[in-house]
């Protein structure tokens, strides 16, 4: 019962640099999120995934881009980090299809975080 | 624009039941109101979700008015590790159904 999985836990990078964050869930869930969390703000959608191979862009996409191969696994990548993307990121999954009154729900389940610092 | 109105802080005595209210007056009749909560440092946990109807888990109470204007999520009784940040957060579900997290109750529960 490993449910949703964040790595790394804790990444240090430079400006400039590539850095991929990994999300993987193990309950064949099809829509799959990413958000950051920064004080002030709190949780701000970065993009999410309906299905394998369909991602669309949440309210702060810029500076990442996100790829979904296989539907359980849902990278981040900062293709080079600011030190603006320093924050802690959290990944979501959701099962479509849990219909309620006959409207289908979304009820979001998060992993751990990631906590990233561009120096 | 949150689409939600939450108080920014609340204390609770452990023990008793704390009841956090939600203001949602512009909610529509295909959104439903879901309560997150968010205990530090941790990602954030759904607790319940509502339509029309009062819900009720194994972890809190939903009471919803019956305009839908607004809701009050109720924690039956307090412990202290149920302090952490409630969101109360409107939503249409499925493809359309990203969640808006606005800043939240901070509910701490004291002995």
């Amino acid at each position: 019962d490993a449910g949703i999985t964040q790595s790394p836990r804790y990444k240090i990078t430079e400006t400039g640099r590539q850095v991929t964050l990994m999300c993987h869930q193990t309950w064949s869930h099809s829509y799959m999120f990413w958000y950051r969390q920064d004080l002030g703000h709190g949780l701000r959608l970065i993009y999410y995934s309906a299905a394998a191979d369909i991602t669309d862009k949440g309210e702060v996409p810029d500076g990442y881009v996100v790829s979904r191969s296989k539907t359980e696994n849902f990278p981040l990548t900062l293709e080079s980090a600011t030190r603006s993307q320093t924050s802690v990121y959290f990944c979501a999954s959701s099962v479509e299809g849990a219909p309620l009154g006959g409207v289908v729900t979304d009820t979001q389940y998060f992993g751990p975080g990631t906590r990233l610092t561009v120096l | 624009d949150a689409k939600t109105t939450q108080p920014p802080s609340m204390d609770c005595a452990e023990g008793r039941a704390a009841n956090l209210p939600c203001n949602h007056s512009t909610i529509s009749g295909n959104e439903y109101v879901y309560w997150y909560r968010q205990i530090h440092s941790q990602g954030p946990q759904y607790i319940i979700h509502g339509l029309k109807n009062n819900e009720t888990n194994e972890m809190a109470s939903l009471i919803i008015t019956e305009d839908r204007k607004s809701s009050t999520l109720i924690l039956p009784h307090a412990t202290l590790r149920d302090t952490a940040v409630y969101y109360c957060i409107v939503s249409r579900g499925g493809s359309q159904g990203n969640l808006i997290f606005g800043k939240g109750t901070k509910l701490s529960v004291k002995p």
